[in-house]
């Protein structure tokens, strides 16, 4: 059963214009959130976390939003580039074991 | 060098065949997972370590073996490989209670079972 998910395997954005990435999480207890980029080829890499005591963190272009209310993140990429375009996971952590659930990905393709 | 490296890369191997995937640490993180990544199922745990000789299942350990005699080496093995097992097989390793910044992922190993 997935606790994490991502409901849209991929997104198109014009070069300059916001991303924006969606993912829903089930298990209350989750109280860390990731998101990795992974280009082809290549291993996941960290981006941007958040932790459930906030609702809000930023990192230069990225913008981590959480509603825990709605068990619902979402990741904002303002502006978007063309080196954007990668797969995103997010991921979420109960602090058990240091284990994460990952959801499925959304390959994200910004246009020049 | 300094990180998480997986070998090998590329493995091709037959139907029944055991196949051993690498991976070895620099950092003297505790905690080491592996990973497939699959069309549709995003990132999905195999096996996981929290200490040399400490290793746990994860969400889709059939078919697998992990051992972890040394911190650095998190060794998966696949016992008889079948075709359902090719995938892209991702390493990482993380600290304890380094939540913050999650795992970090090795370049993975792409298996093809024939």
């Amino acid at each position: 059963d997935q606790q994490v998910k991502q409901n849209s395997p991929s997104l198109s954005v014009q070069e300059g214009r916001i991303s924006i990435l969606n993912c829903d999480y089930t298990n209350s207890m989750f109280d860390y959130f990731l998101w990795y980029k992974k280009y082809p080829a290549e291993g996941p890499t960290f981006l941007i976390s958040i932790s459930s005591i906030k609702d809000k963190n930023e990192d230069g272009r990225f913008t981590v939003f959480l509603n825990k209310s709605a068990k619902h993140l979402s990741l904002h990429i303002v502006p978007s580039q063309p080196g954007d375009s990668a797969v995103y996971f997010c991921a979420a952590s109960a602090d058990t074991g240091n284990q994460f659930y990952f959801g499925t990905g959304t390959s994200l393709t910004v246009i020049p | 060098d300094a990180g998480i490296t997986q070998s090998p890369r590329y493995k091709i191997t037959e139907t029944g065949r055991q196949v051993t995937l690498m991976c070895h640490q620099t950092w003297s993180h505790s905690y080491m997972f592996w990973y497939r990544q699959d069309l549709g199922h995003g990132l999905r745990l195999i096996y996981y370590s929290a200490a040399a000789d400490i290793t746990d299942k994860g969400e889709v350990p059939d078919g697998y073996v992990v051992s972890r005699s040394k911190t650095e080496n998190f060794p998966l093995t696949l016992e008889s490989a079948t075709r359902s097992q090719t995938s892209v097989y991702f390493c990482a390793s993380s600290a304890p209670g380094d939540l913050a910044y999650g795992y970090t992922f090795g370049s993975g190993t792409r298996l093809t079972v024939v």
